[in-house]
């Protein structure tokens, strides 16, 4: 079945450094794929996604791209602040009709200041 | 509320005991899902509603555990002679319709804790 890994944590980060969450994926067809943040005390939020192969998405500084030939989706933030430090989850969906969400185990971030 | 809510936030039971979980999903969404998420692991997927019925129930770990959405809004999980394996972080999320296209909005979750 379809399956996501990502590093796990947890990591912690001085304000401003650069920040890679790696995440590769396996699954049966082509996957929309995602990047959901959890600050604390909150709900689960979508960060970006992209639908297709070599599409980016961004937000908040923030940047993943599709790449279908080595099955990953790593986020990505050049500098990142104290207020980034939450839990980071990958996660795909297929085309199946109910299109769930399948995540990766997710990774905790602290930034420092 | 312009979000997805749940209640209760927080629920504790005895082991053996029956609880519901309620989901309110962002108004107009067709599409309600139920995740179940353990402590430092990723949400799992329980079940999916489009509109009133259950179209995908591939999750649901055996028979103790049903959800209903009777009027195509709000829904109930239900979990019945409940084990101390049960106890999780149970979220719902809502989306406009199916697919990947589509943002699934999730709740702030019901805790339960089963002793």
């Amino acid at each position: 079945g379809d399956s996501v890994t990502q590093m796990e944590g947890p990591v912690t980060l001085s304000e401003e450094a650069f920040l890679t969450i790696n995440c590769t994926y396996t699954a049966t067809g082509y996957p929309s794929l995602f990047w959901y943040v959890q600050y604390p005390g909150e709900g689960l939020q979508l960060l970006l996604k992209a639908t297709k192969a070599d599409d980016k998405g961004s937000n908040k500084g923030f940047e993943a791209t599709y790449r279908k030939e080595t099955t990953s989706f790593h986020l990505e933030k050049g500098s990142v602040q104290v207020s980034d430090s939450a839990v980071y989850f990958c996660a795909l969906s297929e085309f199946s009709g109910s299109e769930k969400l399948v995540f990766g185990k997710g990774m905790k971030l602290t930034v420092n200041p | 509320g312009a979000g997805v809510s749940q209640t209760p936030s927080n629920k504790v039971t005895e082991k053996g005991k029956y609880v519901e979980l309620r989901c309110d999903p962002i108004s107009g969404h067709t599409a309600l899902y139920w995740y179940r998420q353990s402590l430092g692991q990723g949400p799992e997927f329980l079940i999916y509603f489009q509109g009133t019925g259950a179209a995908d129930d591939s999750g649901l770990p055996n028979d103790r555990f049903f959800a209903v959405r009777p009027e195509g809004s709000v829904s109930t999980l239900k979990i019945q002679r409940t084990e101390r394996g049960d106890s999780a972080m149970y979220l719902c999320a809502s989306s406009l319709s199916p697919g990947g296209y589509n943002e699934q909005f999730f709740g702030p979750g019901t805790r339960l804790t089963v002793l």
